[in-house]
């Protein structure tokens, strides 16, 4: 199974600046065939279900602000929130769907300071 | 409106079996692969199971292979989870989602989930 690490595990930023989440699989999710990597990134509000946020690595999902961006690739991914907003307050998860079973990383919660 | 709706979930003692359903509206349901993936009280997201658009390959985590059992009827629009011999680990909210791609051949487990159910809560004590 690929093994996904994410850091940190918890993350205090300022209303207004910039939070940077990492996202490490254990093995390259870059599919040559296509040049994709399989990496999404969600975001889960308390209470609420996952939403997509970021597929592919780098392409955002419909209607998410272009404040949340995403990169990398082969085995090490970032997601990127800038201007921090009261809302963006929630634990954020990596996604590996390059093979079954896919897996998740642990979880990074995002707080306002 | 595109979206999952679950229902099923239940308090349950150990060693009884339930099944959990999730339906589609606002779009072509039997284009797409159904995931389910369960978040354990206080914790993280779990991947246990997908079936893809034609029923023709399904998958498995290896903590609940043997005792799940995915299936779904397109004419229903709905997916549906077996869950057999429940222990207390199996206690969780559990989430359908949906596929976000049209992918085939090899392809057709692996997409990002964009369409969440609201979930179903599973619990089990004695």
């Amino acid at each position: 199974d690929i093994v996904m690490t994410q850091s940190p595990d918890s993350l205090t930023v300022s209303l207004g600046e910039r939070a940077t989440i990492n996202c490490k699989s254990s093995r390259s999710l870059l599919y040559g065939v296509n040049n994709r990597n399989y990496l999404a990134w969600y975001q889960q509000r308390p209470g609420q279900p996952p939403r997509l946020l970021i597929y592919w690595a780098s392409t955002r999902e419909s209607g998410v602000p272009d404040r949340f961006s995403g990169s990398g690739s082969g085995t090490d991914f970032t997601l990127t929130i800038s201007g921090l907003q009261a809302d963006d307050v929630a634990v954020y998860y990596c996604h590996q769907f390059f093979s079954t079973p896919h897996t998740f990383g642990q979880g990074t919660k995002l707080e306002i300071k | 409106e595109v979206q999952l709706v679950q229902s099923g979930g239940s308090f349950v003692q150990p060693g009884t079996s339930l099944t959990l359903s999730c339906t589609g509206s606002g779009f072509t349901f039997d284009d797409y692969a159904i995931h389910w993936v369960r978040q354990a009280p206080g914790k993280g997201l779990e991947w246990i199971s997908v079936i893809s658009w034609n029923s023709a390959r399904m998958d498995y985590a290896d903590s609940v292979r043997g005792r799940f059992a995915i299936s779904r009827d397109n004419g229903k629009n709905s997916v549906y989870l077996q869950i057999y011999s429940l222990t207390s680990d199996d206690t969780a909210l559990y989430y359908c989602a949906k596929g976000s791609l049209r992918s085939g051949g090899n392809q057709v487990l692996l997409q990002p989930f964009d369409i969440w159910g609201q979930g179903s809560v599973v619990t089990v004590s004695s």
